[in-house]
């Protein structure tokens, strides 16, 4: 069966780096989304992305965020000036009509 | 926009019982409401889904029931097992078919711990 996969599994940087996260969703999906987890807390909608544009972003995806699909598989989300409270664990997801398909997420840890 | 309300945010129950995991909603504009299991350090995992059109749906021990006037979903697992320990969240969302979907909305989550 497809998954969604994403690297690297775990990313540590120190405040202030550039960080690009990579997933690969399902080839023939159509709606692309990242998704940040805190330890311990609920998952939180950050933004998608369908016919090759954002489509809605929430207000934790500020200036400092921003996505891309560089090509027909990669879709990157890079954190351009990291701050501490962005250590997470980052999930990219991508669906059809329905959204059941979850990469394994990036550990991201801001030092 | 919306808002996913879940409780309880614990629950434990004894092998063979079953669970109930409730959740609201504040838009009504809302119509797809997955749930999620997600066990410690691993994604989530989608393990059923409603959409507003339907009242009730079940796969095997699961089942999950939707009141569209009261904005309320539940989750029941029957005959709990230890395997069912994991932390459940619910969400929602609108889905325009064809067209540009809304956010998915989570809930707080559940955490589930089933007593052998």
């Amino acid at each position: 069966e497809p998954e969604v996969t994403q690297t690297p599994s775990h990313q540590v940087t120190q405040m202030g780096q550039e960080v690009i996260l990579r997933c690969v969703p399902i080839s023939n999906h159509l709606y692309f989304y990242w998704y940040r987890q805190i330890l311990g807390q609920k998952v939180e909608f950050l933004v998608s992305f369908y016919n090759n544009e954002i489509s809605e972003k929430s207000e934790i995806f500020d200036d400092q965020f921003s996505v891309e699909r560089p090509d027909g598989s990669n879709f990157t989300l890079k954190i351009r000036s990291t701050k501490l409270e962005d250590s997470a664990m980052y999930f990219c997801a991508s669906g059809v009509d329905r959204l059941g398909f979850f990469g394994p997420g990036t550990r991201l840890t801001v030092l | 926009g919306e808002n996913v309300e879940q409780h309880p945010s614990t629950l434990s129950v004894q092998e063979g019982d079953s669970a109930v995991i409730k959740c609201t909603y504040s838009d009504s504009a809302s119509n797809y409401f997955p749930w999620y299991k997600q066990e410690l350090g691993k994604r989530p995992q989608l393990i059923i889904d409603i959409r507003s059109n339907v009242g009730e749906k079940k796969d095997q021990r699961i089942a999950v029931t939707l009141n569209k006037t009261a904005k309320h979903f539940s989750l029941h697992i029957t005959e709990t097992q230890p395997e069912d320990s994991a932390v459940y969240f619910c969400a929602a969302q609108y889905m325009n078919y064809g067209g540009s979907q809304g956010n998915l909305i989570f809930g707080k989550g559940t955490k589930l711990s089933v007593k052998p």
